[in-house]
């Protein structure tokens, strides 16, 4: 059975720091993997979605890996902002097309 | 263009108690997604459509119904609701590239 773990649970760094969370998954057969951000109280933003075939995509100051091999991906939040935070969850969906969700990283930018 | 809309926003029910939860989008997606989310832990599959006139279970099904009324609209029901039932109702839609658009939630406490 899929399971995707997020770690850590949560993160404070100061403004202007680079910063990656860890996403980490058993099952390498997965179709896509996808990254949210979810404000408090509010729904969840598609932040990134990388295919099974690729390795990275890039959104700003937003980059996001995939390794399947080591059943691990990483998103990489450039020059921090305080609006940056939010919780961020990873999901991975399997070859039934579901998607599988970690807990999430709650992060914190202080100003 | 709303993307994915939900109603209502806040609920509060007294245990046993009935109620719908409304979702509609308005990307003509085929398939819609409905999950619950609790402190601490990731997204959980309640329900899904994969089209119009299709309903399938998912991860936690009991004490809920839906109805794919069209292809817009997804509804959750709860017959009788319990204590433990308390939890935020996120709707989704999948895009052609099984890119995930989340409404901004329905929070339901049950007393």
């Amino acid at each position: 059975k899929q399971e995707v773990t997020q770690i850590p649970a949560a993160l404070s760094v100061p403004e202007g720091e680079n910063l990656v969370l860890n996403c980490s998954f058993t099952d390498s057969a997965i179709y896509n993997l996808q990254w949210f951000r979810q404000d408090p109280g509010k729904g969840l933003t598609s932040l990134l979605l990388i295919q099974s075939s690729q390795r990275e995509q890039t959104s700003g100051r937003l980059n996001a890996s995939l390794d399947k091999s080591s059943g691990r991906s990483t998103l990489y939040i450039a020059a921090s902002q305080p609006g940056d935070s939010a919780t961020y969850l990873c999901a991975v969906m399997d070859s039934n097309y579901q998607l599988i969700w970690g807990a999430g990283t709650k992060l914190i930018i202080k100003p | 263009n709303a993307g994915v809309t939900q109603t209502p926003k806040f609920q509060v029910l007294k245990t046993g108690q009935s109620m719908t939860l409304q979702c509609a989008q308005d990307m003509n997606h085929n398939s819609m997604y409905w999950y619950r989310q609790d402190p601490g832990m990731g997204l959980r599959l309640i329900y899904y459509s994969a089209s119009e006139g299709t309903t399938d279970k998912g991860e936690v099904p009991n004490g809920y119904n839906v109805s794919r009324l069209n292809k817009r609209e997804f509804s959750l029901r709860l017959e009788s609701a319990a204590p433990s039932q308390t939890s935020v109702y996120f709707c989704a839609s999948i895009g052609r590239v099984y890119e995930q658009y989340f409404g901004p939630g329905t929070r339901l406490t049950v007393t």
